[in-house]
């Protein structure tokens, strides 16, 4: 079964910082995916990557397939970009890391 | 039209109710799934439908039992639940073709309160 890791569990950051949140996982895959989850809400799929980088308006998602490793980088952090964010890997049955709970501060 | 829909919101029911969750996708998927999901934890998959047919149950016990009437509903009816089955109950659908870079799109969530 992958592992999927994320860090860090919890991050608060000022209005206008840059973000970064990472993902490793423990078995080689084709692709990962982010999503967000607002507190009480569903969840919005972000990103698909199978390799390099996606960008997105103010969200940037890059992974190396060789080390394992993806990250979310959200550029000019803004306080609706609170939430939950979520790395997963698999397909029917996907796996999810533990999530990272970013709160921005204006 | 890329949106899941999902009613009710909210749910509250006592042990003896019988209620049904609903959920609706538009979107010529052919994978509908459900997950159930505690406060800060990740979903878990409950259920799997691919072509209208259970592909996958996650050893789900039986008082949550899924329908696929057609390839757009799905519905979880839900029997003699216990207080520990209060959750966040999501709906997701998928193209269906299984593989990695099937991405799921998610609706927003039933809040199943079960006193």
């Amino acid at each position: 079964k992958n592992e999927v890791e994320q860090s860090p569990q919890n991050l608060t950051a000022q209005e206008g910082e840059f973000i970064t949140i990472n993902c490793s996982y423990s078995v080689g895959i084709s692709a990962l995916h982010w999503l967000q989850q607002h507190p009480g809400g569903g969840i919005v799929s972000l990103f698909m990557l199978s390799s390099g980088k996606k960008k997105h308006g103010r969200l940037i998602a890059t992974i190396n397939i060789q080390e394992k490793h993806s990250s979310l980088h959200i550029t000019a952090s803004h306080p609706r970009d609170s939430a939950v964010y979520i790395c997963a890997v698999g397909g029917e049955k996907l796996t999810f890391g533990t999530g990272t709970r970013l709160t921005i501060i204006p | 039209d890329t949106e899941v829909t999902q009613t009710p919101k909210h749910l509250v029911m006592g042990m003896t109710n019988k209620k049904s969750l609903k959920c609706e996708q538009h979107m010529g998927h052919r994978a509908m799934y459900w997950y159930k999901q505690k406060a800060k934890k990740p979903p878990e998959l409950m259920f799997v439908y691919s072509y209208e047919k259970l592909s996958i149950n996650e050893s789900v016990p039986s008082r949550f039992s899924p329908e696929c009437p057609n390839s757009s509903l799905l519905n979880l009816h839900l029997h003699a639940l216990q207080p520990e089955d209060s959750a966040l109950y999501l709906c997701a659908s998928s193209q269906g073709h299984g593989g990695s870079t099937d991405t799921q799109y998610f609706g927003p969530g039933t809040r199943l309160t079960v006193l």
